[in-house]
């Protein structure tokens, strides 16, 4: 069954430094998602991309959040200037339609902000 | 905005017994209400889904209520194994965002 892929697994990085979170959402899906889950807390909804620009965005996705999709299967999160607050787990998901339509998860990028 | 509660935050069953699980939202203009499973390590799983237009779903062991009037749905696992161990999470569909309920870790006793 395809699967949502994200790299890396684990990303360490200092306070202030640009990360890039990496996903491979699945081939023929249109529809894609970053999500957050600090350690205990809920799934909290970052941003939708639809036709190459952002459909949806939270409060949390502010100025220090971009995303790209720089080719035909990748689509990254980057953050321009981390914060203590930034570690997190940070979820991709996919969908064929909109997001009232099935979501498929990748397994996660833990990011921890030193 | 939309407000997703859940409840209860851990529930122990023993093995062979139902659990259920319940959420509420507050948003009338919701209108899809998916179940993810999260087990150690992995990204959520989708287990069920369900639309306002439908009161229930069933598939196999799992089935999904849903209560528009009352705005609440709910979880229901049967003959509870000890794979379903996990946490679970119920979100809500509101202005194109999922928002989701904050979990419940299920802990099937053997």
């Amino acid at each position: 069954e395809p699967e949502v892929t994200q790299t890396p697994s684990h990303q360490v990085t200092q306070m202030g430094q640009e990360v890039i979170l990496r996903c491979v959402p699945i081939s023929n899906h249109l529809y894609f998602y970053w999500y957050r889950q600090i350690l205990g807390q809920k799934v909290e909804f970052l941003v939708s991309f639809y036709n190459n620009e952002i459909s949806e965005k939270s409060e949390i996705f502010d100025d220090q959040f971009s995303v790209e999709r720089p080719d035909g299967s990748n689509f990254t999160l980057k953050i321009r200037s981390t914060k203590l607050e930034d570690s997190a787990m940070y979820f991709c998901a996919s969908s064929l339609e909109g997001p009232n339509q099935p979501q498929h998860f990748g397994d996660g990028t833990r990011l921890s902000i030193l | 905005g939309e407000n997703v509660e859940q409840h209860p935050s851990t529930l122990s069953v023993q093995e062979g017994d139902s659990a259920v699980i319940k959420c509420t939202y507050s948003d009338s203009a919701s209108n899809y209400f998916p179940w993810y499973k999260q087990e150690l390590g992995k990204g959520p799983q989708l287990i069920i889904d369900i639309r306002s237009n439908v009161g229930e779903k069933k598939d196999q062991r799992i089935a999904v209520t849903l209560n528009k009037t009352a705005k609440h749905f709910s979880l229901h696992i049967t003959e509870t194994q000890p794979e379903d161990s996990a946490v679970y999470f119920c979100a809500a569909s509101s202005n194109y965002q999922l928002i989701w309920g904050a979990g419940t870790k299920l802990i099937i006793k053997p």
